[in-house]
Protein backbone atom coordinates (compact mmCIF):
# COMPACT_ATOMS: atom_id res chain seq x y z
CA UNK A 1 0.00 0.00 0.00
CA UNK A 2 1.08 3.57 -0.55
CA UNK A 3 0.54 7.04 1.47
CA UNK A 4 0.66 10.25 0.21
CA UNK A 5 1.58 13.39 3.00
CA UNK A 6 0.87 17.28 1.68
CA UNK A 7 2.32 18.81 4.43
CA UNK A 8 0.80 22.38 3.85
CA UNK A 9 -2.96 22.61 3.78
CA UNK A 10 -2.04 26.39 2.59
CA UNK A 11 0.34 27.67 0.91
CA UNK A 12 -0.20 31.93 -0.08
CA UNK A 13 2.43 33.46 -2.21
CA UNK A 14 2.41 36.83 -3.85
CA UNK A 15 1.90 36.88 -7.22
CA UNK A 16 6.09 36.63 -9.05
CA UNK A 17 7.13 34.78 -6.26
CA UNK A 18 8.36 31.84 -6.54
CA UNK A 19 6.49 28.64 -4.68
CA UNK A 20 7.21 25.40 -3.64
CA UNK A 21 4.52 22.69 -3.04
CA UNK A 22 5.32 19.82 -0.99
CA UNK A 23 5.02 16.13 -1.25
CA UNK A 24 6.27 12.99 0.30
CA UNK A 25 5.15 9.74 0.08
CA UNK A 26 5.30 6.27 1.60
CA UNK A 27 5.59 2.79 -0.24
CA UNK A 28 6.83 -0.78 0.05
CA UNK A 29 7.11 -0.66 -3.81
CA UNK A 30 8.44 1.42 -6.51
CA UNK A 31 5.96 4.11 -7.49
CA UNK A 32 4.56 6.57 -10.55
CA UNK A 33 4.16 10.12 -8.77
CA UNK A 34 1.79 12.59 -10.17
CA UNK A 35 0.64 15.84 -9.23
CA UNK A 36 -2.81 17.08 -10.32
CA UNK A 37 -4.52 20.58 -10.27
CA UNK A 38 -8.04 21.53 -9.48
CA UNK A 39 -9.57 24.82 -10.34
CA UNK A 40 -12.77 25.44 -8.47
CA UNK A 41 -15.81 23.99 -9.00
CA UNK A 42 -13.91 21.98 -11.52
CA UNK A 43 -12.61 18.77 -11.98
CA UNK A 44 -9.18 17.58 -11.76
CA UNK A 45 -6.25 17.76 -14.41
CA UNK A 46 -2.72 16.36 -14.84
CA UNK A 47 0.07 18.81 -13.87
CA UNK A 48 2.96 16.56 -14.63
CA UNK A 49 4.17 12.92 -14.02
CA UNK A 50 6.96 10.82 -13.21
CA UNK A 51 6.98 7.19 -14.78
CA UNK A 52 10.98 6.96 -15.04
CA UNK A 53 14.31 8.44 -16.55
CA UNK A 54 14.99 12.17 -15.40
CA UNK A 55 13.95 12.80 -11.85
CA UNK A 56 13.25 16.41 -12.99
CA UNK A 57 9.76 16.59 -14.64
CA UNK A 58 8.30 19.59 -16.54
CA UNK A 59 4.99 19.92 -16.46
CA UNK A 60 2.32 22.23 -18.08
CA UNK A 61 1.55 26.35 -17.18
CA UNK A 62 5.35 26.50 -15.65
CA UNK A 63 5.28 24.17 -13.49
CA UNK A 64 8.00 21.67 -13.02
CA UNK A 65 8.24 18.18 -9.98
CA UNK A 66 11.60 16.38 -8.50
CA UNK A 67 11.61 13.06 -7.51
CA UNK A 68 14.06 12.39 -4.72
CA UNK A 69 13.86 8.74 -4.39
CA UNK A 70 16.16 8.94 -1.14
CA UNK A 71 13.75 11.40 0.72
CA UNK A 72 10.86 10.13 -1.09
CA UNK A 73 9.72 13.09 -2.28
CA UNK A 74 7.87 14.72 -5.33
CA UNK A 75 7.74 18.27 -4.34
CA UNK A 76 6.17 21.07 -6.98
CA UNK A 77 7.73 23.88 -8.16
CA UNK A 78 7.19 27.37 -10.03
CA UNK A 79 9.31 30.20 -10.40
CA UNK A 80 6.90 32.72 -11.08
CA UNK A 81 3.61 32.34 -10.10
CA UNK A 82 0.18 34.40 -11.46
CA UNK A 83 -3.34 35.19 -10.06
CA UNK A 84 -4.65 32.20 -12.51
CA UNK A 85 -2.22 29.16 -10.64
CA UNK A 86 -4.71 29.79 -7.42
CA UNK A 87 -6.39 26.26 -6.83
CA UNK A 88 -6.17 23.20 -5.32
CA UNK A 89 -3.07 21.06 -6.43
CA UNK A 90 -2.86 17.41 -5.18
CA UNK A 91 0.29 15.41 -4.94
CA UNK A 92 -0.81 11.36 -6.33
CA UNK A 93 0.88 7.81 -6.61
CA UNK A 94 0.19 4.89 -7.90
CA UNK A 95 2.53 1.57 -6.85
CA UNK A 96 4.29 0.09 -9.83
CA UNK A 97 3.31 -3.33 -9.33
CA UNK A 98 -0.04 -2.89 -10.92
CA UNK A 99 -1.43 -0.38 -12.33
CA UNK A 100 -5.28 -1.26 -12.45
CA UNK A 101 -5.83 -0.20 -9.46
CA UNK A 102 -6.37 3.64 -8.53
CA UNK A 103 -4.08 6.76 -7.53
CA UNK A 104 -3.53 7.44 -3.71
CA UNK A 105 -4.03 11.06 -3.64
CA UNK A 106 -2.48 13.29 -0.81
CA UNK A 107 -4.79 15.73 1.02
CA UNK A 108 -4.36 18.60 -1.38
CA UNK A 109 -2.48 22.06 -0.48
CA UNK A 110 -4.47 25.22 -1.42
CA UNK A 111 -2.24 28.04 -3.27
CA UNK A 112 -3.34 31.50 -2.90
CA UNK A 113 -1.76 34.41 -4.75
CA UNK A 114 -1.83 37.36 -2.86
CA UNK A 115 -1.77 40.52 -5.54
CA UNK B 1 -15.54 14.93 -28.03
CA UNK B 2 -17.36 15.84 -24.91
CA UNK B 3 -14.45 14.07 -22.38
CA UNK B 4 -16.25 13.29 -19.61
CA UNK B 5 -19.60 13.65 -18.49
CA UNK B 6 -21.52 13.29 -15.06
CA UNK B 7 -24.98 13.57 -14.30
CA UNK B 8 -26.56 14.81 -12.43
CA UNK B 9 -24.56 17.92 -11.10
CA UNK B 10 -26.15 18.68 -8.04
CA UNK B 11 -27.92 15.87 -6.08
CA UNK B 12 -30.28 16.04 -2.75
CA UNK B 13 -31.33 12.72 -1.23
CA UNK B 14 -32.69 11.40 2.04
CA UNK B 15 -31.56 8.86 3.92
CA UNK B 16 -32.41 5.53 2.86
CA UNK B 17 -33.30 6.65 -0.64
CA UNK B 18 -31.47 4.76 -3.40
CA UNK B 19 -30.04 6.57 -6.60
CA UNK B 20 -27.86 6.36 -9.54
CA UNK B 21 -25.33 9.11 -10.70
CA UNK B 22 -23.78 8.91 -14.49
CA UNK B 23 -20.33 8.91 -15.91
CA UNK B 24 -19.91 8.67 -19.65
CA UNK B 25 -16.88 9.10 -21.97
CA UNK B 26 -16.30 9.62 -25.48
CA UNK B 27 -12.69 9.00 -25.91
CA UNK B 28 -13.02 4.67 -25.88
CA UNK B 29 -10.86 4.84 -22.51
CA UNK B 30 -10.45 1.14 -21.46
CA UNK B 31 -9.83 2.01 -17.55
CA UNK B 32 -12.85 4.00 -15.70
CA UNK B 33 -12.71 5.00 -12.06
CA UNK B 34 -14.93 6.58 -8.90
CA UNK B 35 -13.42 8.94 -6.84
CA UNK B 36 -15.37 10.84 -3.29
CA UNK B 37 -13.83 13.77 -2.41
CA UNK B 38 -14.31 14.88 1.17
CA UNK B 39 -13.33 18.14 2.48
CA UNK B 40 -9.64 17.68 3.84
CA UNK B 41 -9.55 14.24 2.87
CA UNK B 42 -8.46 14.20 -1.05
CA UNK B 43 -10.10 11.79 -3.44
CA UNK B 44 -10.47 8.25 -2.47
CA UNK B 45 -11.27 5.88 -4.59
CA UNK B 46 -14.93 3.41 -4.66
CA UNK B 47 -14.62 1.09 -7.63
CA UNK B 48 -12.42 1.12 -11.11
CA UNK B 49 -13.20 -0.68 -14.30
CA UNK B 50 -10.56 -1.96 -16.44
CA UNK B 51 -12.68 -2.75 -19.05
CA UNK B 52 -16.85 -3.72 -19.99
CA UNK B 53 -17.53 -6.53 -17.72
CA UNK B 54 -14.63 -6.23 -15.08
CA UNK B 55 -15.00 -4.06 -12.48
CA UNK B 56 -13.02 -3.84 -8.72
CA UNK B 57 -13.10 -2.61 -5.20
CA UNK B 58 -11.14 0.70 -4.25
CA UNK B 59 -10.50 1.97 -1.01
CA UNK B 60 -13.99 2.86 0.04
CA UNK B 61 -16.29 0.87 -1.54
CA UNK B 62 -19.07 0.18 0.63
CA UNK B 63 -22.53 1.07 0.00
CA UNK B 64 -21.70 1.67 -3.26
CA UNK B 65 -22.13 -0.52 -6.36
CA UNK B 66 -21.18 -0.17 -9.97
CA UNK B 67 -21.18 -2.35 -13.54
CA UNK B 68 -19.92 -1.80 -16.89
CA UNK B 69 -21.63 -3.28 -19.13
CA UNK B 70 -20.09 -0.83 -22.42
CA UNK B 71 -16.77 1.04 -22.67
CA UNK B 72 -18.69 4.49 -23.06
CA UNK B 73 -20.84 3.92 -19.45
CA UNK B 74 -19.77 3.49 -15.66
CA UNK B 75 -22.78 4.26 -13.24
CA UNK B 76 -22.05 4.50 -10.02
CA UNK B 77 -25.31 3.19 -7.51
CA UNK B 78 -25.95 4.18 -3.98
CA UNK B 79 -28.23 1.38 -2.82
CA UNK B 80 -29.39 3.16 0.32
CA UNK B 81 -28.13 6.89 0.93
CA UNK B 82 -26.38 7.51 4.38
CA UNK B 83 -25.09 11.27 5.73
CA UNK B 84 -21.48 9.97 5.14
CA UNK B 85 -22.17 9.52 1.87
CA UNK B 86 -22.61 13.42 1.79
CA UNK B 87 -19.46 14.07 -0.81
CA UNK B 88 -18.58 15.60 -4.22
CA UNK B 89 -17.88 12.22 -6.43
CA UNK B 90 -15.88 12.98 -9.51
CA UNK B 91 -15.44 9.75 -12.60
CA UNK B 92 -12.36 9.75 -14.22
CA UNK B 93 -11.44 7.83 -17.22
CA UNK B 94 -7.83 6.98 -18.61
CA UNK B 95 -6.45 4.92 -21.88
CA UNK B 96 -3.43 3.83 -19.85
CA UNK B 97 -4.86 2.69 -16.36
CA UNK B 98 -4.20 3.52 -13.22
CA UNK B 99 -0.40 5.31 -14.91
CA UNK B 100 -2.28 6.60 -17.82
CA UNK B 101 -3.63 10.56 -17.85
CA UNK B 102 -6.90 10.24 -15.80
CA UNK B 103 -9.42 12.55 -17.44
CA UNK B 104 -11.81 13.60 -14.83
CA UNK B 105 -15.34 14.82 -15.18
CA UNK B 106 -16.89 17.50 -13.76
CA UNK B 107 -18.14 15.89 -10.40
CA UNK B 108 -21.23 15.25 -9.03
CA UNK B 109 -22.09 16.94 -5.37
CA UNK B 110 -24.39 14.97 -3.54
CA UNK B 111 -26.33 15.78 -0.27
CA UNK B 112 -27.64 13.32 1.99
CA UNK B 113 -29.81 13.93 4.58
Amino acid sequence: AQSVTQLDSQVPVFEEAPVELRCNYSSSVSVYLFWYVQYPNQGLQLLLKYLSGSTLVKGINGFEAEFNKSQTSFHLRKPSVHISDTAEYFCAVLGTGGGADGLTFGKGTHLIIQP
Amino acid sequence: NAGVTQTPKFQVLKTGQSMTLQCAQDMNHEYMSWYRQDPGMGLRLIHYSVGAGITDQGEVPNGYNVSRSTTEDFPLRLLSAAPSQTSVYFCASSSGGGIGTQYFGPGTRLLVL
